[in-house]
């Protein structure tokens, strides 16, 4: 269902176009990140990780890159395709706190 | 491998009763995590169990609690619940080592009314 209370970002791209979903994280000391798929009525989906010793990875059509100067994350999806309509997560660990803190979510939807 | 799975998938209870949810982890995987994830408050993490002991915590009452079993199967159980508690509860688990992904399972749909 849709969200009542936490309105999620959402981004409207024609497929094929190149999808940029960006993430602001709050820990300095955080030391991992991961961005997550969800699809409706799944679980999240781990898509692609960096460590903070990196600024860039790339994988399959996705790359993330990671400004730790400013504390922002962002996950470019090449090609998008109707398939990657989803709700994105990024999350941050942190070595301090041993645990996962999730990002409220973006909301991409392609359009065919 | 066999992925994540969780049991079971939805659940309708009623206020004041209470509930029990399963997860098995990946084969070879010690650590599972709990979250609950709601519309107005997002994912939220409750617990981390490693090697049966809950190794981390998150801000939830003390009617949230669980336990994890030698096989590392862990189980999350909600007491006295309240029409709040009802959301998608997802567990992942990973290896357990330093920052190693999570992976996580399909989640438990929950309704309290």
């Amino acid at each position: 269902g849709e969200s009542v209370g936490l309105h999620l970002p959402t981004l409207s791209v024609q497929e094929g176009d190149n999808s940029i979903i960006n993430c602001a994280y709050s820990n300095s000391a955080s030391d991992y990140f991961i961005w997550y798929k969800q699809e409706s009525g799944k679980g999240p989906q781990f898509i692609i990780d960096i460590r903070s010793n990196m600024d860039k990875r790339q994988g399959q059509r996705v790359t993330v890159l990671l400004n730790k100067t400013v504390k922002h994350l962002s996950l470019q999806i090449a090609a998008t395709q109707p398939g990657d309509s989803a709700v994105y997560f990024c999350a941050e660990f942190s070595g301090g706190s041993e645990k996962l803190v999730f990002g409220k979510g973006t909301k991409l939807t392609v359009n065919p | 491998k066999a992925g994540v799975t969780q049991t079971p998938r939805y659940l309708i209870k009623t206020r004041g009763q209470q509930v029990t949810l399963s997860c098995s982890p990946i084969s070879g995987h010690r650590s599972v995590s709990w979250y609950q994830q709601t519309p107005g408050q997002g994912l939220q993490f409750l617990f981390e169990y490693f090697s049966e002991t809950q190794r981390n915590k998150g801000n939830f009452p003390g009617r949230f609690s669980g336990r994890q079993f030698s096989n590392s199967r862990s189980e999350m159980n909600v007491s006295t619940l309240e029409l709040g508690d009802s959301a998608l509860y997802l567990c992942a688990s990973s290896t357990g080592r330093g920052t190693d992904t999570q992976y996580f399972g399909p989640g438990t749909r929950l309704t309290v009314l």
